[in-house]
């Protein structure tokens, strides 16, 4: 049963126009969740994140939206440039449990076109 | 910023051997390391949460006689896999978690090690 999850396994995105990667979550006690970007053989690298308390979060390019009714929450990248290229994985936590590991998504493969 | 090393980055060993991956915690100390595997366009699973001193929790369907894990120190943990069979070929990745960073809420991955068995 997955609990975190990523209906799209690839998204082609021109260069310079906006990237929206979606992400869905089924179970109610996550309260945060992070965003990771992954090249194939090497450890993810953390982009952005949100606490549950919060319903949007900026950094730079990179904003992760979150809609806790819907329990629904995307990154957008804007502009998209072409090192953007990779697989992204959502991924989400119960910050109350104690020590617990994050529960990833499926990611999807961003590919950014010149 | 945090880093996490890991090591080795990819290893090929003979179906029945076993193989030790090590993980350490470079700039911080983590109570509590965790242990994921990714198949090829998978997501990545959580295997089991190393605490430091004291038995690894599993998660369910992950033997704990296969992939052994030592949490000896506060910068170290090791996932040993023991008589490695070729379905065990995959990629292994650990994390730490500084409870000092907040952005990630603390989690840093390695790099992950690469295991072939033939």
């Amino acid at each position: 049963d997955q609990q975190v999850k990523q209906n799209s396994p690839s998204l082609s995105v021109q260069e310079g126009r906006i990237s929206i990667l979606n992400c869905d979550y089924t179970n109610s006690m996550f309260d945060y969740f992070l965003w990771y970007k992954k090249y194939p053989a090497e450890g993810p690298t953390f982009l952005i994140s949100i606490s549950s308390i919060k319903d949007k979060n900026e950094d730079g390019r990179f904003t992760v939206f979150l809609n806790k009714s819907a329990k629904h929450l995307s990154l957008h990248i804007v502009p998209s440039q072409p090192g953007d290229s990779a697989v992204y994985f959502c991924a989400a936590v119960y910050s109350g449990g104690g020590a617990d590991g994050l529960t990833f998504g499926k990611g999807t493969h961003l590919i950014i076109q010149p | 910023g945090a880093v996490v090393s890991q090591h080795p980055s990819r290893v090929i060993c003979k179906s029945g051997t076993s193989v030790k991956i090590e993980c350490r915690s470079l700039d911080f100390q983590a109570t509590t390391m965790f242990w994921y595997r990714q198949f090829p366009k998978q997501s990545l699973m959580l295997m089991a949460t190393s605490n430091e001193g004291s038995k690894a929790t599993y998660e369910q369907g992950v033997e704990k006689d296969k992939f052994l894990i030592n949490h000896a120190s506060l910068t170290l943990s090791t996932l040993t896999v023991t008589s490695a069979h070729p379905e065990d070929s995959s990629f292994y990745i650990c994390s730490a978690r500084d409870t000092l960073q907040s952005a990630n809420y603390g989690y840093t991955f390695g790099s992950g090690t690469r295991l072939t068995v033939v």
